[in-house]
């Protein structure tokens, strides 16, 4: 079925270990999004890409590494997980067309104990 | 960075009533969509306006762009269970070019008592 997936949908870790989320899309979207979600802070934007190869910042970067080798595909590590990292994480992705519509992905549940 | 003000932070109603949520910005935005979160589950788009005034239906759900294009109203009625969720706004600032980013309320959190 077409549309964005994401794996694992829920994981505990250890601090200091290092996690990747992944994040799959079927429809060829130009853009793709990490964010998290935080109660009492709605969803915050982590990085993002326009293209393959081509990523940047978002709001809460720090502690996070994104890649983007293909177009389907925009992998989530965090490189030393901390307790802070503990949240949901949705991906999203965008056409370069349209007029913002994001579409996400059902989440990660991170646990870092 | 941009901030969007959503009210109420919640909400809780009988099944039957109408149901109002509003953002707010100091901002001029030229996009406006309105998000539901079901639990356990990523936001799914509702309703999406582009243009200053613009009024939207989709089904029960009303939502419009404020005439200033700092502000949106989501407007659901006859609520019923299946209305349970968190509503977000979400809008695109003026003159934000880089990578289509969205500014997001903090959510409205619905529950509709049967």
């Amino acid at each position: 079925d077409a549309g964005i997936t994401q794996s694992p949908r829920y994981k505990i870790t250890e601090t200091g270990r290092q996690v990747t989320l992944m994040c799959h899309q079927t429809w060829s979207h130009s853009y793709m999004f990490w964010y998290r979600q935080d109660l009492g802070h709605g969803l915050r934007l982590i990085y993002y890409s326009a293209a393959a190869d081509i990523t940047d910042k978002g709001e809460v970067p720090d502690g996070y590494v994104v890649s983007r080798s293909k177009t389907e595909n925009f992998p989530l590590t965090l490189e030393s997980a901390t307790r802070s990292q503990t949240s949901v994480y949705f991906c999203a992705c965008k056409g370069s067309g349209g007029w913002g519509e994001q579409f996400f992905g059902p989440g990660t549940r991170l646990t870092v104990l | 960075g941009q901030q969007l003000n959503q009210s109420p932070q919640s909400m809780f109603i009988q099944e039957g009533e109408d149901v109002s949520m509003n953002c707010t910005s100091s901002s001029i935005f030229n996009t406006w969509l309105w998000y539901k979160q079901d639990p356990g589950e990523g936001p799914v788009l509702l309703i999406a306006l582009y243009k200053a005034g613009e009024l939207t239906s989709n089904g029960r759900l009303t939502a419009q762009f404020g005439i200033t294009r700092k502000d949106s109203f989501l407007n659901i009625s006859a609520s019923i269970p299946s209305d349970v969720g968190i509503y977000f706004c979400a809008g695109q600032v003026q003159g934000e070019t880089s990578g289509s980013r969205l500014t997001f309320g903090e959510g409205t959190q619905l529950t509709v008592n049967p």
